[in-house]
């Protein structure tokens, strides 16, 4: 398959805490992107990081990607409340116009 | 501007019949993508357009088809449907600049098709 994989399935943790998810892929690499999920909803972007890029930063978001390895990670830090929901890697694979997404994980931002 | 709208956003329907769903791009974008989201595949890819042409297509059997309108707006249509089409489907639109799709996506609300 050449969706990616994420780690962990599921995450909880409490309010204020950095919440860390990795994403694996398998082949190369246009661009990879973070999206959210809230509850069966629609999906919002997060951040889109290139190829030739290594780090980003978004507010409390921070993604990394290492196209060596493979992977990347979105860091979020001090986290709310709000945050609960499911986070999606998806990479754009290079000569291809659509997005392969990762099995997702879902995080819990406790009270 | 006015979000990636999809109608309808609730659909039952019967194993057998068809169904079309639409959805309407941000204004200004060209590209719009339709991904089927269920608990046990994930996400996964049906189909691209781009000013009114399939530019991609993902793995899914011919009763899975679309189109696209002059005005960016695009329906899928679902023939002969079977249990396991029940699903949220997906719309995502983005500028979709020719030579690739290297923009964030823009996705709608979605529509929940339920097959009985």
């Amino acid at each position: 398959s050449q969706q990616g994989e994420e780690d962990p399935q599921a995450l909880s943790i409490q309010e204020g805490e950095n919440a860390t998810m990795n994403c694996s892929y398998k082949t190369s690499i246009n661009n990879l992107q973070w999206y959210r999920q809230n509850s069966g909803r629609g999906l919002v972007h997060l951040i889109l990081i290139r190829s030739n890029e290594r780090e980003k930063h978004s507010g409390r978001l921070r993604v990394t990607l290492d196209t060596s390895k493979k992977s990347s990670s979105l860091l979020i830090t001090a986290s709310r409340a709000a945050d609960t929901a499911s986070y999606f890697c998806a990479t754009e694979l290079t000569g291809a116009n659509n997005l392969f997404f990762g099995t997702g994980t879902r995080l819990t931002v406790i009270p | 501007k006015a979000g990636v709208t999809q109608t309808p956003r609730y659909l039952i329907k019967t194993r057998g019949q068809q169904v079309t769903l639409s959805c309407s791009p941000i204004s200004g974008h060209r590209s719009v993508s339709w991904y089927q989201q269920t608990p046990g595949q994930g996400l996964q890819f049906l189909f691209e357009y781009f000013s009114e042409t399939q530019r991609n297509k993902g793995n899914f059997p011919g009763r899975f088809s679309g189109r696209q309108f002059s005005n960016s707006r695009s329906e899928m249509n679902v023939s002969t449907l079977e249990l396991g089409d029940s699903a949220l489907y997906l719309c995502a639109s983005s500028p979709g600049l020719a030579g690739g799709l290297s923009y964030e996506q823009y996705f709608g609300p979605g529509t929940r098709l339920t097959v009985t």
